[in-house]
């Protein structure tokens, strides 16, 4: 079992809808989660992070995590064509030192 | 957030050559991480880079084909050894500073001939 797992994609929208991107853990004691957005040829760039079960919600993007099903997901909502990219879903595994785990990532296409 | 400078941003080397990236953070940060990117994968760990001390290696790498070095709180090398084409990746650098997630430089887009 990988320590973090995603739907590699691709997720096709429409323009306008929701998208939502799933991610579950294998750690149960993990203890923060983050979400990562890669443009093609780009670096990650970190858009979400949530430590506590429930939802975060920032502009359009909300964080939710589910402790005891060992899931995290990211919602988009009015998805653009600008929000095509790959997320990446990332975790901080107890004892981890800081140090991430990543999943493989999810492609993400918005369609005009 | 601190800005984190990396150099070289891409290179093309000859197989059994060295490189040598270098990653500057213009604040201290506690701590500095190397990734690497194989082409159409995600991101792995390779080492946490210690200030002053020897890095710590994730599970796969090891220190002679990818030296690390940390003179200070803002400053980072990884060198990627006697390489050959499957080291033909995006390195990033990452910094951590306190409480703050982790974020990332530009990377260094890596070919090897």
């Amino acid at each position: 079992q990988k320590e973090v797992e995603q739907n590699s994609g691709p997720l096709s929208v429409p323009e306008g809808a929701i998208a939502s991107l799933n991610c579950t853990y294998s750690d149960r004691g993990s203890q923060s989660f983050f979400w990562y957005r890669q443009y093609s040829g780009k670096s990650p760039e970190l858009i979400m992070f949530i430590y506590s079960n429930g939802d975060k919600e920032d502009g359009r993007f909300t964080a939710q995590l589910n402790k005891a099903s060992q899931y995290v997901s990211l919602l988009i909502r009015d998805s653009q064509p600008s929000d095509s990219a790959t997320y990446l879903c990332a975790v901080n595994m107890r004892g981890g030192f800081q140090k991430l785990v990543f999943g493989t990532g999810t492609r993400l296409l918005v369609s005009p | 957030s601190a800005v984190i400078s990396q150099k070289p941003s891409r290179d093309i080397c000859q197989r059994g050559t060295s490189l040598t990236i270098q990653c500057q953070v213009d604040s201290q940060v506690t701590m500095m991480f190397w990734y690497r990117q194989q082409p159409g994968q995600s991101l792995t760990l390779i080492a946490t880079a210690n200030q002053g001390s020897e890095a710590t290696y994730e599970s796969g790498f090891v220190i002679d084909k990818f030296p690390i070095s940390r003179p200070n709180l803002t400053f980072s090398t990884l060198t990627v050894s006697n390489m050959s084409p499957e080291d033909s990746s995006i390195y990033l650098c990452s910094v951590k500073d306190g409480d703050q997630p982790q974020h990332f430089g530009d990377g260094t887009r890596l070919s090897i001939l």
